[in-house]
């Protein structure tokens, strides 16, 4: 089975641009869940989408969005990109739940915001 | 509020010693308790994880987890680490049927 692929791996963006970062999950896993990955911070959840609803969501302002299409392949939006939104975004896919079920992750991609 | 703490940011041991990785987490009821590990420029790997009965767990690579109720702790030790142990190590907790905590995380070095 083909793990869970993320485009593209590395991006660089300019202060003020949008970015949408794209997750393929693992064929029959209906949940994907988006991190973000920084030295200082270390891993932060971002949202966690279900069956292409969203079932949680962690504590970043709303220029962070995503969504999840029928086929379980998910998409996260950053608007108004900030310094401080440069990291690394971890997708990761699971059969069921989060909380309750092994995730996997994919390779990330490497945002930077100049 | 729901928390996990691994208390040591980085840790280094000479390969072929012991290992134990720290994670303590605050949570009423008992968690879905895992651990997961990132190599450089990579994602993570679930190494083992822990739901309900044998409090020790295995995992892969040789290493494994115990479960302390009273402590609120769910350690991971390897008897003997290899170079290739090198990476950083998370510790996650599950909290009901709702959400995932991550630690920090841990970077483990590895002395030749």
């Amino acid at each position: 089975k083909a793990g869970v692929t993320q485009t593209p791996r590395y991006l660089i963006k300019t202060r003020g641009q949008q970015v949408t970062l794209s997750c393929s999950p693992i064929s029959g896993h209906r949940s994907v869940s988006w991190y973000q990955q920084t030295p200082g911070q270390g891993l932060q959840f971002l949202f966690e989408y279900f069956s292409e609803t969203q079932r949680n969501k962690g504590n970043f302002p709303g220029r962070f969005s995503g969504r999840q299409f029928s086929n379980s392949r998910s998409e996260m939006n950053v608007s108004t990109l900030e310094l401080g939104d440069s990291a690394l975004y971890l997708c990761a896919s699971s059969l069921g739940i989060a909380a309750t079920d092994t995730q996997y992750f994919g390779p990330g991609t490497r945002l930077t915001v100049l | 509020a729901q928390s996990v703490t691994q208390p040591d940011i980085h840790i280094t041991v000479s390969e072929g010693a012991s290992l134990e990785l720290r994670c303590n987490y605050s949570y009423g009821a008992t968690p879905y308790l895992f651990w997961y590990v990132q190599s450089p420029g990579q994602g993570l790997q679930l190494l083992l994880k822990y739901f309900s009965g044998d409090t020790l767990v295995q995992g892969i690579k040789g290493f494994e987890a115990e479960f302390k109720r009273s402590q609120s702790s769910f350690n991971l030790r390897k008897p003997s680490v290899h170079w290739s142990d090198a990476a950083e190590y998370f510790c996650a907790v599950g909290v009901g049927d709702d959400k995932i905590i991550f630690g920090k995380g841990t970077r483990l070095h590895i002395l030749p």
